[in-house]
C-alpha cells in the first residue's frame, strides 16, 4: 500500500462545476495534510493546510479531512480553465518526520 | 519576501559527470529539503537539512549528497551522473516544524544525456 494514494486522473470537470479530488494515506497517527497545485513545468504551490477533522475553506478551495477514515479531500467550486493543473496531496509521516506526497490527480477544467 | 531560490533553472550533463545544485531559502527558514520529481515517480523525498545538519535521508544512492551553511543555503550535489538522474530537482523550505507546509523554489531541471 502506498504511503499516500491518488486517483491520477484526468478528472474533467465542465467549468462551473465542482471539481471533487481525493487523497487516502497509510499512517493512522498523521497530523499534519497539505494540498498544492502544479501547472504543467512549474513547482508546486501550496493551496491549503489542514491539521483538524472537518471542513476548512479558503475562498473557492474547500480541504476535509477525516482521520478515522484517513482521508483528505479537496473541494474547487466554480472551476475554472486556470484551475487545470495536477492537485497534489502531502501528508506528514509522523515516525519519520517526512512530508510524503501523492503522485498528483491531473484536473482538466472544460469550456 | 522573497521566495525560494534555485539555481540554476536547466543543466544539460553528459554520463558520468557531477553536478552541483544551489537553494537559498525563505529568509528565515531554517529547514531545506530536496525532492526529485520524474513523471514515472511523481515527487521522491531525497533528504531534509536543518542547522546545517542532515535530519532525514530518503531511499536515494549515496551519490546524492548535501549540505547547508550556516545561512541556511543548501547545495545538492549528484556524482558519476546516469541517464535516470534526469529528472526536475525541487528544493523546498519551512521554518523547520512538522505543522508548517514546504514553499518550493522553481526547480532545477537537469538533463543528462
Amino acid at each position: 500500500q502506498k504511503e499516500v494514494e491518488q486517483n491520477s486522473g484526468p478528472l474533467s470537470v465542465p467549468e462551473g462545476a465542482i471539481a471533487s479530488l481525493n487523497c487516502t494515506y497509510s499512517d493512522r497517527v498523521s497530523q499534519s495534510f497539505f494540498w498544492y497545485r502544479q501547472y504543467s513545468g512549474k513547482s508546486p504551490e501550496l493551496i491549503m493546510s489542514i491539521y483538524s477533522n472537518g471542513d476548512k475553506e479558503d475562498g473557492r478551495f474547500t480541504a476535509q479531512l477525516n482521520k478515522a477514515s484517513q482521508y483528505v479531500s479537496l473541494l474547487i467550486r466554480d472551476s475554472q480553465p486556470s484551475d487545470s493543473a495536477t492537485y497534489l496531496c502531502a501528508v506528514n509521516k509522523v515516525d519519520t518526520d517526512k512530508l510524503i506526497f501523492g503522485t498528483g490527480t491531473r484536473l482538466q477544467v472544460f469550456p | 519576501k522573497a521566495g525560494v531560490t534555485q539555481t540554476p533553472r536547466y543543466l544539460i550533463k553528459t554520463r558520468g559527470q557531477q553536478v552541483t545544485l544551489s537553494c537559498s531559502p525563505i529568509s528565515g527558514h531554517r529547514s531545506v529539503s530536496w525532492y526529485q520529481q520524474t513523471p514515472g515517480q511523481g515527487l521522491q523525498f531525497l533528504f531534509e537539512y536543518f542547522s546545517e545538519t542532515q535530519r532525514n535521508k530518503g531511499n536515494f544512492p549515496g551519490r546524492f549528497s548535501g549540505r547547508q551553511f550556516s545561512n541556511s543555503r543548501s547545495e545538492m550535489n549528484v556524482s558519476t551522473l546516469e541517464l535516470g538522474d534526469s529528472a526536475l530537482y525541487l528544493c523546498a523550505s519551512s521554518p523547520g516544524d512538522s505543522h508548517s507546509p514546504l514553499h518550493f523554489g522553481n526547480g532545477t531541471r537537469l538533463t543528462v544525456t
